[in-house]
C-alpha cells in the first residue's frame, strides 16, 4: 500500500441497503476525513477524525457514521442508504489538524450510485 | 452552508489566455490551501499558504492571500490544455481546526 487507498472503486446499491466505504493510509497521519463530491456543490466534508478513537461531524453528517478504531482505517458506513446520498465520496488523511501540517491527501474516491 | 466562497464556477478559456479563481471569506482564515482536480481524479495539494499578503510562484502559476487573510486568489499565466481540471481553495475560517473548501472552478481550456 502506497498513501491511501479507497474500497471499493464503484457500487451500485439498491435502497435501504447497508454499506461500508472502506479507506486506509500507510502514512501514519493522525487526521482522517470523509468527503462526498456532487456537481456544483465541491467537496463536503461528512465526517472527520482529529486522531485514534475519536471522530467529529463534519458538515452533512446525516446518514452516515464513521469508526476509528486504528490510524491506519477510518470506514464509512451507510446504515439505511437513499438515492440522495449517490455521489463520488473521497477519504483524505493529513498528519495533523493543527498547526502547519494539514495538508490533506486523498485517495481515488469511491463512485457510489444508489437506486 | 459553505464558509469560504469561490468564484467562478466555471471558465472557458482558448489556450494562451489567462485565468483568474478567488476565494473569499467573511472570517479571517488561519491558512489557505489550493488542489487541483483533474477530471476524473482526486483532488492534489498544490500550495499553501499562511502569511497575510503571501504570494508564491509554481511555474505559470500565482497564488496569493490578501492582507486581511479573508480572500486568495490563483492565476494561470499562458494556460495549457494540461491545465484543465478543477482548482479548489481550502480555508479554516474562524480558528476553525476544520478545512473549509470551496466549490471549486473548472478550467475548460480550448486548443
Amino acid at each position: 500500500i502506497a498513501g491511501i487507498t479507497q474500497a471499493p472503486t464503484s457500487q451500485i446499491l439498491a435502497a435501504g441497503r447497508r454499506m461500508t466505504l472502506r479507506c486506509t493510509q500507510d502514512m501514519r497521519h493522525n487526521a482522517m476525513y470523509w468527503y462526498r463530491q456532487d456537481l456544483g456543490l465541491g467537496l463536503r466534508l461528512i465526517h472527520y477524525s482529529n486522531t485514534a478513537g475519536t471522530t467529529g461531524k463534519g458538515e452533512v453528517p446525516d446518514g452516515y457514521s464513521v469508526s476509528r478504531a486504528n490510524t491506519d482505517d477510518f470506514p464509512l458506513t451507510l446504515a439505511s442508504a437513499v438515492p440522495s446520498q449517490t455521489s463520488v465520496y473521497f477519504c483524505a488523511s493529513s498528519d495533523s489538524l493543527a498547526g502547519g501540517q494539514d495538508t490533506q491527501y486523498f485517495g481515488p474516491g469511491t463512485r457510489l450510485t444508489v437506486l | 452552508g459553505q464558509q469560504v466562497m469561490q468564484i467562478p464556477q466555471y471558465q472557458h478559456v482558448q489556450e494562451g489566455e489567462d485565468f483568474t479563481t478567488y476565494c473569499n471569506s467573511s472570517t479571517t482564515l488561519s491558512n489557505i490551501q489550493w488542489y487541483k482536480q483533474r477530471p476524473g481524479g482526486h483532488p492534489v495539494f498544490l500550495i499553501q499558504l499562511v502569511k497575510s499578503g503571501e504570494v508564491k510562484k509554481q511555474k505559470r502559476l500565482t497564488f496569493q492571500f490578501g492582507e486581511a487573510k479573508k480572500n486568495s486568489s490563483l492565476h494561470i499565466t499562458a494556460t495549457q490544455t494540461t491545465d484543465v481540471g478543477t482548482y479548489f481553495c481550502a480555508g479554516r475560517p474562524g480558528g476553525s481546526y476544520i478545512p473549509t473548501f470551496g466549490r471549486g472552478t473548472s478550467l475548460i481550456v480550448h486548443p
